[in-house]
């Protein structure tokens, strides 16, 4: 697709159930970051996947949340027994590579709307 | 930890003035700093991406420059129009944690006709 691409893009779950949320990154793009904003905060980071290697999972709030991604394209960002402060927007963003001195644009979706009820 | 600081946090004129939204940064070893905005219930727009070897770039009404060693970078808004209205938010990229960026809390725009 032209864009990052994220689905769904509002999801009311109740608490305690899991929810599972999609970022197809921009074609070709290697690096791939999820990040959560909370109503009236900043941007907190989650997690960077970068082509095969290993991810940066350092940002992941509890081990209720976790991600993968599948042939280093689409990402899927589950969170466990949901929680109400888990509401939030998530956003995923995209590069050609998060490699330095790459001077390569970040591209972000338009995020999954996340409330816990 | 690279630390994000946007000055002033909100900022609300008439349009036609022009803009001066700061940034700075604490780790300076960064490769690439990248200004964005956010609409209200949207996600990010990239508005500029300054590589570290060079000192600005240009984008239509905007500007950004890059005094990486300060650690500070500053995006200029030319003739302000009430569509600017959003929320900008200055990224660096790279340092001591390659791949991250970190974001400031951002300049609330208002621009009012």
């Amino acid at each position: 697709g032209a864009g990052v691409s994220q689905s769904p893009s509002n999801k009311v779950t109740e608490k305690g159930k899991d929810v599972e949320l999609r970022c197809d990154p921009i074609s070709g793009h290697t690096a791939l970051y999820w990040y959560r904003q909370s109503l009236g905060q900043g941007l907190e980071f989650l997690i960077y996947f970068q082509g095969n290697s290993a991810p940066d999972k350092s940002g992941l709030p509890s081990d209720r949340f976790s991600a993968e991604r599948t042939g280093g394209s689409v990402s899927t960002l589950t969170i466990q027994r949901t929680q109400q402060e888990d509401s939030a927007v998530y956003l995923c963003a995209s590069s050609l590579t998060g490699r330095s001195n790459s001077g390569n644009t970040i591209y972000f979706g338009e995020g999954s709307w996340l409330t816990v009820v | 930890k690279q630390e994000v600081t946007q000055i002033p946090a909100a900022l609300s004129v008439p349009e036609g003035e022009n803009l001066v939204l700061n940034c700075s940064f604490t780790d300076s070893a960064i490769y690439n700093l990248q200004w964005f905005r956010q609409d209200p219930g949207k996600g990010l727009t990239s508005l500029l991406l300054i590589q570290s070897s060079q000192r600005e770039q240009t984008s239509g009404r905007l500007n950004a420059s890059l005094d990486k060693s300060s650690g500070r970078s500053t995006l200029y808004i030319a003739a302000s129009q009430p569509g600017d209205s959003a929320t900008y938010l200055c990224a660096p990229i790279g340092g001591s944690t390659l791949g991250r960026l970190y974001f400031g809390r951002g300049t609330q725009l208002t621009v009012w006709p």
